[in-house]
């Protein structure tokens, strides 16, 4: 089992708002940091830290964290934001831990 | 733009060992593998399942390894090749994965992997 949790699978009409969460004791410490991955494609860092995102990752994708849960919102989501989401933080003693993974379906 | 390239052999037989080596390309603007700001780390993806985290390196040799897989695993880093190496013993069709490296950042309380490779798929069959 992850030591940190992720809803399996989450949609949202288009151009809607959803927010996708990660829940981990590791979160009190660690910022989380998000992944998207298309099918056939490579995870691709969207978001991390407390506000910050690689260049090219459009402004919709934004992060916030409050206690133990970290959340990816988008906000406006588009049909091209279809994909799987990762949450990612560094856990105890130098080790990394991933969340199981977050299906978002764009309705 | 760095870019990290696995390569390997795709087909292994059970009982077999794994070795995959991922070439860091030397960009000095952008941070290089004997950059002490980063670590590297090796990432698998069984199909149709999450992301595992294998282990990482820092460029001066301290070693971190998945409890899970520590007993087999180990993680190399040669800075004058401007590359870093996985070797997994002992495979069985449980590490048929796609195994991906990555440069890993951390800084307190910052932490995220970024750039990534593109994978290799390593697929375990007698």
């Amino acid at each position: 089992s992850s030591e940190l949790t992720q809803d399996p699978a989450v949609s949202v009409a288009l151009g809607q708002t959803v927010r996708i969460t990660c829940q981990g004791d590791s979160l009190r410490n660690y910022y989380a940091s998000w992944y998207q991955q298309k099918p056939g494609q490579a995870p691709r860092l969207v978001f991390y830290g407390k506000d910050s995102r690689p260049s090219g990752i459009p402004d919709r994708f934004s992060g916030s964290s409050s206690g133990d849960t970290a959340s990816l919102t988008i906000t406006g989501a588009q049909a091209e934001d279809e994909a799987d989401y990762y949450c990612n933080s560094r856990h105890t003693l130098h080790h990394e831990a991933f969340g199981g993974g977050t299906k978002l379906t764009v309705l | 733009q760095l870019q990290l390239q696995e390569s390997g052999p795709g087909l292994l037989k059970p009982s077999e060992t794994l070795s995959l080596t991922c070439s860091v390309s030397d960009d000095v603007s952008d941070g290089s593998i004997r950059n002490a700001s980063f670590y590297w780390g090796w990432v698998r993806q069984p199909p149709g399942k999450g992301l595992e985290w294998i282990g990482s390196i820092s460029h001066s040799g301290p070693t971190y390894y998945n409890p899970s897989l520590k007993s087999r695993v180990t993680i190399s880093v040669d800075t004058s090749e401007i590359q870093f190496s996985l070797r997994l013993t002992s495979v069985t069709a449980a590490d048929t994965a796609m195994y991906y490296c990555a440069r890993l950042y951390t800084d307190y309380p910052y932490n995220f992997f970024d750039p990534w490779g593109q994978g290799t798929l390593v697929t375990v069959s007698s």
